[in-house]
């Protein structure tokens, strides 16, 4: 089976850094996603990590240590379009199926 | 881009109805995928397909069905309504080992 576990809130203020943070336990690994969803919305693809490292894309990066089963996805220079809640998903070894987390809520502040 | 369509984006249906959610893509996609959404629990799998007239069961198939009769569309089928499945759906499509793309959603709630 999948677990898949992410802090369900953060709060914090524009122009600073988050990190949200992602740890899994899976019968098999091929992947970790993180996608971005605005309330109301449907959720947009922000990063894919499948070895062990660094992502960056623009102001957001994403991390993935396999042995540790862990994952992050940074969000730097904070903007309030920002404030969304951010969903961890692993892809396990057999088909394209993801597993979802329970989704972090993001509040960004003035 | 890839456009993943759901019919509707409000649906309100009576307990015992069989309700019918469409999807439809325009990218060729193999892989299509129902999820519903709830707060606190997240996106969790009801079922998906990977071709054509082919479906597999998700983690909470119970009450659900599904249908892929061309490779575009991929309908979620509510054989009898129940309370307990006023939700979000969201409909996703993928090429393979990819990301997915997901439509905007239907919000289904039934009284």
């Amino acid at each position: 089976g999948q677990n898949i576990d992410q802090p369900t809130e953060m709060t914090a203020t524009e122009g600073a850094i988050v990190q949200i943070n992602c740890t899994y336990q899976t019968s098999g690994f091929n992947g970790l996603f993180w996608y971005q969803q605005h309330a109301g919305e449907a959720p947009t693809f922000l990063s894919y990590n499948v070895l062990d490292g660094l992502e960056e894309k623009g102001r957001f990066s994403s991390f993935l240590s396999r042995s540790k089963g862990y994952s992050y996805l940074l969000l730097k220079e904070l903007q309030m379009k920002d404030s969304a809640s951010y969903l961890c998903a692993v892809r396990g070894a057999a088909g394209n199926k993801l597993t979802f987390g329970g989704g972090t809520r993001v509040l960004v502040k003035p | 881009d890839v456009k993943v369509t759901q019919s509707s984006r409000y649906l309100v249906k009576r307990t015992g109805e069989k309700v019918f959610l469409e999807c439809v893509q325009d990218m060729d996609h193999e892989n299509m995928f129902w999820y519903r959404q709830d707060p606190g629990l997240g996106l969790r799998l009801i079922y998906f397909s990977y071709d054509v007239k082919m479906k597999e069961k998700g983690d909470i198939p119970e009450g659900y069905s599904v249908s892929r009769e061309k490779k575009e569309r991929f309908s979620l089928i509510l054989e009898s309504a129940s309370t307990n499945q006023t939700s979000m759906y969201l409909c996703a499509s993928s090429p393979g080992q990819k990301g997915y793309t997901f439509g905007s959603g239907t919000r289904l709630t039934v009284v």
